[in-house]
């Protein structure tokens, strides 16, 4: 089974700096078709989560370009520009090349 | 505008049975893989299991296999989970999604596995 480790667990933030999270995979998420399905959501606290990006780097519709996401291979990032407060919650990476696991979630807090 | 209501969570014993229903709408629901997904409270999520659009592939995770069972219905726009043989540690809200990576997903039902 595939692994995926999330850091930090806990993320405090000021409004308005930049955050950074990594998500490691135990094997190389390139599936055989070429792609790498590596996907990024956002749970707000007592919501249900929401897809930020897909195939590592694509931003899901209405989704503030303040996200964005970068990696390859088994190493991912999920990085917002400029923090702001709706911004709070837990986020999740998730591979989906070899079957599905979600990475442990990192709360970011303000 | 996707909209996915899921029903059918409550309170049941150890080694009881539950049926999970998910009610899709605004898009074409038989053109799409159709997944479960789970979290246990206070914790994070757990990919359950997972069926393609004409439910010729079936997926599940370790935790749940030969206990649970993923269906769909093209014609009701509806995926099911049934759930058997259920344990403590199922406890959990269920949350439908849409597609194999789960583009959007519903706001959950929750299931409370307890004597």
């Amino acid at each position: 089974d595939v692994v995926m480790t999330q850091s930090p667990l806990s993320l405090p933030v000021t409004l308005g700096q930049p955050a950074s999270i990594s998500c490691r995979s135990s094997q190389s998420l390139v599936y055989s078709d070429g792609n790498t399905y590596l996907n990024w959501f956002h749970q707000r606290p007592g919501q249900s989560p929401r897809r930020l990006i897909y195939k590592v780097s694509n931003r899901d519709s209405g989704v503030p370009d303040r996200f964005s996401g970068s990696g390859s291979g088994n190493d991912f990032t999920l990085k917002i520009s400029r923090v702001e407060a709706e911004d709070v919650g837990v986020y999740y990476c998730m591979q989906g090349s070899h079957l599905y696991t979600f990475g442990q979630g990192t709360k970011l807090e303000i | 505008e996707v909209q996915l209501l899921e029903s059918g969570g409550g309170l049941v014993q150890p080694g009881g049975s539950l049926r999970l229903s998910c009610a899709a709408s605004g898009f074409t629901f038989s053109n799409y893989a159709m997944a479960w997904v789970r979290q246990a409270p206070g914790k994070g999520l757990e990919w359950v299991s997972a069926i393609s659009n004409n439910a010729d592939r079936k997926y599940y995770t370790d935790a749940v296999k030969g206990r649970f069972t993923i269906s769909r219905d093209n014609s009701k726009n509806t995926v099911y989970l049934q759930m058997s043989s259920l344990r403590a540690d199922d406890t959990a809200v269920y949350f439908c999604a849409v597609n194999w990576n789960c583009d959007h997903w519903g706001q959950g039902t929750l299931v409370t596995v307890s004597s």
